[in-house]
């Protein structure tokens, strides 16, 4: 079975500007998880999706946003970049969202900000 | 504030020494508790989880962690690290999301 895939894997972008990522579930996973991983910061939660609904959100500012489609798939979007979005973005899908489940990772995305 | 605290930033062994990484957690509900490593180049990767049950759980390359209630700790163990160990290393909790730890760096000397 296909893990966690995302698009693109590299990203290289200018202040200010707005990008895109996507990711796809292992078939049959429901809920997606979007992190942040940062030197500095460490993984941080952003958002987590299922069945195309936000259900849980991190602290984040509003310029992140994302959503889900109909076949589980989900994007996030970041608007009006800043040199400290530069960081790997992945994301994760379980079954399910809740308790007792286990996310399985993707390979992320990297995104330079310059 | 729900947290994980890894005690271990980074962590230098030889072959075939034991492993011991510590990492305790703070939250007050039913615990869902995770490692996870990032090997060199590569995606996170589940090594084991501790839902309930049987405190001490097995994971994959010989790697065990035990869940002490008492202590909120789920330390991660392996009695003879290699080289391809090298990796590192992060404790999560489920809260509703993942918390996760800063991490562990493992490097294993050949």
């Amino acid at each position: 079975k296909a893990g966690v895939t995302q698009t693109p894997r590299y990203l290289i972008k200018t202040r200010g500007q707005q990008v895109t990522l996507s990711c796809s579930p292992i078939s049959g996973h429901r809920s997606v998880s979007w992190y942040q991983q940062t030197p500095g910061q460490g993984l941080q939660f952003l958002f987590e999706y299922f069945s195309e609904t936000q259900r849980n959100k991190g602290n984040f500012p509003g310029r992140f946003s994302g959503r889900q489609f109909s076949n589980s798939r989900s994007e996030m979007n970041v608007s009006t970049l800043e040199l400290g979005d530069s960081a790997l973005y992945l994301c994760a899908s379980s079954w399910t969202q809740g308790a007792g489940e286990t996310q399985y990772f993707g390979p992320g995305t990297r995104l330079l900000v310059l | 504030a729900q947290s994980v605290s890894q005690h271990n930033h980074h962590v230098i062994l030889s072959e075939a020494a034991s492993l011991e990484l510590g990492c305790n957690y703070s939250y007050g509900g039913t615990v869902n508790l995770f490692w996870y490593v990032q090997y060199p180049g590569q995606h996170l990767q589940l090594l084991l989880k501790y839902f309930s049950g049987d405190p001490l759980v097995k994971g994959i390359k010989g790697f065990e962690a035990e869940f002490i209630k008492s202590k909120f700790s789920f330390n991660l163990r392996k009695p003879s690290v290699q080289w391809s160990d090298t990796a590192e290393y992060f404790c999560a909790v489920y809260t509703g999301k993942l918390i996760f730890g800063q991490g562990t760096t493992l490097q294993v000397k050949p």
